[in-house]
């Protein structure tokens, strides 16, 4: 079972580059989200998406743009990198609705802006 | 808004001791709420939850009680081990917040032999 799948697991760039973060999952999920996780900050909500063609604002979307063109995939984009945005962004993804339905986690994307 | 609070580590301890990592809550609505571990190099992985006052959710020999009167879900393990070196995360879960997960800030707990 591959769960939900990052890739890259690793980037590094410079400020001003664009990328696109990939975020698959094979659960037949309905929900995903994309995180950020900072030092002492826990895990912060960028967007997520309650369905394929949907996307929605989380806690802190300012600098990302996301897409969920097909169920199984939900892409995050940065269009103009910047070393705020220096961080590891995990995927998650969750059956729909209920509140005692779990997430189920990525491994995570390092990402390091210069 | 929705918030939760734990216990800042890092918590160092020796093998067989005895671990509580302390989890307060906020929340407007009735909320579920959730363990998450962290091992190195890993995603979140859901370690135990509890959907109603005075549930226990247990797993791996850890525990945690729903706690409505004083918005608590403290995390507990009678005996460590090394590998449960990890970084531990409470997070609730609210219907009226959209079901989204709030996250505490993270304890990391080390194991010494």
């Amino acid at each position: 079972n591959a769960g939900v799948t990052q890739t890259p697991k690793f980037r590094v760039l410079k400020t001003g580059q664009s990328m696109t973060l990939l975020c698959a999952q094979d659960m037949n999920h309905e929900y995903m989200y994309w995180y950020r996780q900072d030092p002492g900050m826990g895990l912060r909500l960028i967007h997520y998406s309650v369905g394929e063609g949907t996307t929605a604002k989380g806690e802190v979307p300012d600098g990302y743009n996301v897409s969920r063109l097909k169920k199984q995939n939900f892409l995050l984009g940065l269009e103009s990198a910047a070393p705020s945005q220096t961080s590891v962004y995990f995927c998650a993804s969750s059956y729909y609705t209920e509140t005692n339905q779990p997430q189920h986690f990525g491994d995570g994307t390092r990402l390091s802006i210069l | 808004g929705n918030s939760v609070t734990q216990m800042e580590g890092p918590v160092t301890l020796s093998e067989e001791a005895f671990l509580t990592i302390n989890c307060t809550y906020t929340a407007t609505g009735y909320p579920s709420l959730f363990w998450y571990v962290q091992y190195p190099g890993e995603g979140l992985q859901l370690l135990l939850k509890a959907t109603k006052a005075d549930d226990k959710g247990s797993n791996k020999g850890f525990e945690a009680t729903y706690r409505k009167e004083t918005t608590s879900f403290h995390l507990e393990k009678g005996s460590v081990q090394v590998s449960d070196s990890a970084v531990y995360f409470c997070a609730l879960s609210d219907r009226a917040a959209g079901n989204k997960l709030t996250f505490g800030g993270g304890t990391r707990v080390l194991v010494k032999p």
